[in-house]
């Protein structure tokens, strides 16, 4: 299985909601990260998580909020966001050591009303 | 500031021609190059990948040329098809910092019949 999962696909809020975003993989991955990507623009680094320890936080705003429940489990709550934290919200993994191949998942799309 | 800078941000190419986008860095620590290929609406998938100890590496219609002492490697898609059109990104990463992805800002690139 050389697939990572996101889900919900679709997801619209408002600003004063509290919602998660799902992401699962189980190709053995020890290394887990956000990222958040705008049209027609690379995806940005949010969070990196390495052996479910959160190593990388690219001084992302504190209405995100990682958890790292598991090895192949990995969540972003969400809560009072902006209309401009609408996006495309990617996850994705990669084995740890030599090969720094990441894995994308499709990505949630994030409306915030 | 932009650790890999990416051209062209477009480029039209016809039917059997040959595509080829433009990569450079600064920093000489990185030492894995890949190159991602998205859909829209999707999440960007790994076409192919190189290290420095290499300076070609070929899958199918997908080459990089990578020329360390320069600091640029180059995608080149032969006789690319309308299937080919997608944003391709650069990437560069170190191994030893957590696998983190520098991306170039993208090429948008469209096959015509």
């Amino acid at each position: 299985d050389t697939e990572v999962t996101q889900t919900p696909k679709h997801l619209v809020m408002g600003m004063t909601n509290k919602k998660s975003l799902k992401c699962e993989q189980h190709m053995g991955h020890r290394a887990m990260y956000w990222y958040k990507q705008k049209a027609k623009k690379p995806p940005e680094l949010m969070f990196v998580y390495s052996y479910e320890k959160l190593s990388i936080n690219e001084s992302v705003p504190s209405r995100f909020s990682p958890e790292c429940p598991n090895s192949s489990l990995l969540n972003l709550h969400l809560h009072a966001l902006q209309p401009e934290d609408s996006a495309l919200y990617l996850c994705a993994s990669s084995a740890s050591g030599v090969y720094n191949e990441q894995f994308f998942g499709p990505g949630t799309r994030l409306t915030v009303l | 500031q932009q650790q890999v800078k990416q051209s062209p941000q477009s480029l039209i190419v016809q039917k059997g021609g040959i595509s080829i986008i433009n990569c450079a860095y600064e920093n000489t620590a990185f030492d894995y190059f890949p190159w991602y290929q998205q859909f829209p609406g999707k999440g960007p998938a790994l076409l192919i990948a190189i290290r420095p100890d290499v300076s070609e590496k070929k899958e199918g219609r997908f080459t990089i040329s990578f020329n360390k002492s320069a600091k640029q490697f180059s995608l080149h898609i032969m006789d690319s098809q309308p299937g080919d059109s997608a944003t391709y990104f650069c990437a560069a990463s170190m191994m030893n910092t957590g696998n983190q992805f520098y991306f170039g800002t993208g090429t948008s690139l469209t096959v015509i019949p």
